[in-house]
């Protein structure tokens, strides 16, 4: 199994601020795949990166894949209440059927 | 569109008794995906499915775990008998492809509670 370690676990900031969150793995995965998990529902996927060294932007959010295609990292800036919940780091591979997911980091953005 | 449909949303049962979760995929996709998520542990995957056929169950934490899937369109996952450490949030996911780098789409999950 390929892990995935996603910090911080836990993080609370006001609105406004701005956060990173990162996805760290000693494998090596085709794609890493961002999902957001609202309380009550299913997580729901953000972004898919494919390409090492490749930035995604999806309005306040900003997705990296390293170049090495073992880590990412999510930024937001200038979060708001909307931009909480579990986000989740998953790793696809080109060889896999599956995809191995991170434990998550739970955001917590008040007003 | 309907999205992955499960049921019920919400089970609470003794121990011992038997548990069946159901999970209905978004059609025409093919592969269909059980998860487990507690806090412990996060999001495990149980079992995966590709064009009904059961690929991957090394997931599955023992005997007590079956899942099916007889059609496109239907899945079950049952725990018999069920124990207090099953309790746990569990998702059927289903998937266009079987490419490990294409999206997944989430049921909302049911909410297990054995006592």
């Amino acid at each position: 199994t390929q892990l995935l370690e996603q910090s911080p676990q836990f993080l609370s900031i006001q609105e406004g601020e701005n956060l990173t969150v990162y996805c760290n793995s000693s494998s090596v995965f085709s794609s890493l795949q961002w999902y957001r998990q609202e309380p009550g529902e299913g997580p729901v996927l953000l972004v898919t990166v494919v390409t090492g060294g490749e930035v995604k932007k999806l309005k306040r959010l900003t997705f990296q894949f390293g170049d090495a295609r073992k880590d990412s990292s999510l930024h937001i800036t200038a979060a708001q209440p909307g931009d909480t919940g579990l986000y989740l780091c998953a790793g696809g591979s080109n060889s896999g059927y599956a995809l191995n997911f991170g434990k998550g980091t739970s955001l917590l953005v008040t007003p | 569109d309907a999205g992955v449909i499960q049921s019920p949303r919400h089970e609470v049962t003794e121990m011992g008794q038997e548990v069946t979760l159901r999970c209905k995929p978004i059609s025409g996709h093919n592969s269909l995906f059980w998860y487990r998520q507690t806090m412990m542990r996060g999001l495990e995957l149980l079992i995966y499915f590709n064009n009904n056929v059961p690929i991957d169950d090394s997931g599955m934490p023992e005997d007590r775990f079956s899942a099916k899937m007889p059609n496109a369109s239907f899945s079950t996952l049952k725990i018999q008998p069920s124990e207090p450490r099953d309790s746990a949030v569990y998702f059927c996911a289903s998937r266009l492809g079987a490419s490990g780098n294409n999206e997944q789409f989430f049921g909302p999950g049911t909410r297990l509670t054995v006592l």
